[in-house]
């Protein structure tokens, strides 16, 4: 079936301008999560949804960066007024409903690389 | 709070070696330990997991890793190196205790075969 996608793959922008970065996880899946990786780093937490709520948010840098979930399928991160410092690749990985008895795996997608000029 | 330690961000064998790639954690409770690969410009892929069952997992493509607790650590082996083994590898733990399950990746080690 198909992985988790994310659009577009690239986005170069420049600063101070508006960026929407889009997810579409895998069917079914209940949990998504946003990591951000910047050059020569490992993933980095942002926020995570259970449904349509984000149950964890403790990782976005600031209020520039938001994002929803209105349906419970399909994520989008907002990032007002960027900045070269966002410039990294977002990732979107999806799973699997958490819980403390089984762990159910995070499938990623390719990643948006955002350039911030 | 937890993190992850890969220690080497480059390492470089030869095909046929030996690859180890070292990663130790800390975390207050026992946590899950994982290891990803990622190829260039592609999505990152679990190679395997500790989840509180065996101690010595195995993984795709013939990698497995040790949970040592007494050394806090998760390396990662395989005994033999393959040219499309070279990748970048993350070590990443999470708290199962949390509530949900985000990841807290280390910085990541590129390996390097050499033919």
């Amino acid at each position: 079936g198909a992985g988790v996608s994310q659009t577009p793959s690239n986005k170069v922008t420049e600063k101070g301008k508006y960026v929407e970065l889009r997810c579409d996880p895998i069917s079914g899946h209940t949990a998504l999560y946003w990591y951000r990786q910047s050059l020569g780093q490992g993933p980095e937490f942002l926020i995570y949804f259970q449904g349509t709520g984000a149950a964890d948010d403790s990782g976005l840098p600031n209020d520039r960066f938001f994002a929803v979930r209105p349906e419970g399928s399909v994520s989008t991160l907002k990032i007002q007024r960027t900045e070269r410092g966002d410039s990294a690749v977002y990732l979107c990985a999806s799973s699997l409903i958490p819980s403390a008895s089984n762990y159910n795996e995070q499938f990623f997608g390719p990643g948006t690389r955002l350039t911030v000029l | 709070a937890q993190s992850v330690t890969q220690l080497g961000s480059h390492v470089s064998v030869s095909e046929g070696a030996l690859v180890l790639l070292r990663c130790n954690y800390s975390s207050s409770v026992p946590p899950y330990l994982f290891w990803y690969v990622q190829y260039p410009n592609q999505g990152l892929q679990l190679l395997l997991k500790y989840t509180s069952a065996a101690t010595l997992v195995k993984g795709i493509n013939g990698f497995e890793a040790e949970f040592k607790k007494s050394e806090t650590s998760f390396h990662l082996t395989k005994p033999s190196a393959h040219m499309s083994d070279a990748a970048e590898y993350f070590c990443a733990v999470s708290d199962p205790n949390f509530g949900n399950e985000k990841l807290t990746f280390g910085t990541g080690t590129r390996l390097t075969i050499i033919p």
